[in-house]
């Protein structure tokens, strides 16, 4: 397996532009986790999807973040409108089950100017 | 937010015994403690998880104190590839409500 796989590795966009970002989960797994990683906050979960499920949005900053999961291989992350502070870098996980090892994909870079 | 505490950072010889300290005092009975590295630009990796027996596997050695309040992380040989920061985590919850939540980690910097 190729393992987690995350598109765009590094996305630059405009203040007031939408983004999504988009990830691959392995084969099989049933549990996905979105995390955001900055200097200040360190590594945030955002979100997490069991069976496609979400089960925890708690940490969505606010309204303009968005993520779905419409079937078991794809998972979106979605910001709109952007703003400079969401830069940051975006990483996915899957995990068999929920308590299993996570496996991560390599980040979205994301820079809003 | 995280249950743990971790010093900033350490370092250590090449080759030598790396030796990660944890507390988590207010762990409850049920959760487990993980660890997780990240080399600089990755994601982060796993390495090993307990309950509260001692684990090893191939990557290193997890030693859970008997009341469970603090662990130890054990790298038998360390080389310059472990310089990461590693993360020390209790997961909170059970079955599909279970979550890792990261704090800052420790910087391990194994020198020449």
């Amino acid at each position: 397996d190729a393992g987690v796989i995350q598109s765009p590795r590094h996305e630059v966009t405009e203040m007031g532009q939408e983004v999504t970002l988009r990830c691959k989960p392995i084969s099989g797994h049933n549990s996905l986790f979105w995390y955001r990683q900055t200097m200040m906050r360190g590594l945030e979960l955002l979100i997490y999807f069991n069976n496609n499920v979400p089960i925890d949005d708690s940490g969505m900053p606010e309204d303009r973040f968005s993520a779905k999961m419409p079937n078991a291989s794809f998972s979106t992350l979605k910001i709109q409108p952007s703003e400079p502070r969401d830069s940051a870098v975006y990483f996915c996980a899957s995990s068999s089950i929920p308590t299993d090892e996570a496996f991560f994909g390599q980040g979205t870079r994301l820079t809003v100017v | 937010d995280a249950k743990t505490t971790q010093p900033t950072s350490m370092d250590c010889a090449e080759g030598r015994a790396a030796n990660l300290p944890c507390n988590h005092s207010t762990i409850s009975g049920n959760e487990y403690v993980y660890w997780y590295r990240q080399i600089h630009s990755q994601g982060p990796q796993y390495i090993i998880h307990g309950l509260k027996n001692n684990e090893t596997n191939e990557m290193a050695s997890l030693i859970i104190t008997e009341d469970r309040k603090s662990s130890t992380l054990i790298l038998p040989h360390a080389t310059l590839r472990d310089t990461a920061v590693y993360y020390c985590i209790v997961r909170v919850g059970t079955g599909a409500n279970s979550k890792l939540t990261f704090g800052k980690g420790i910087t391990l910097s194994v020198r020449p």
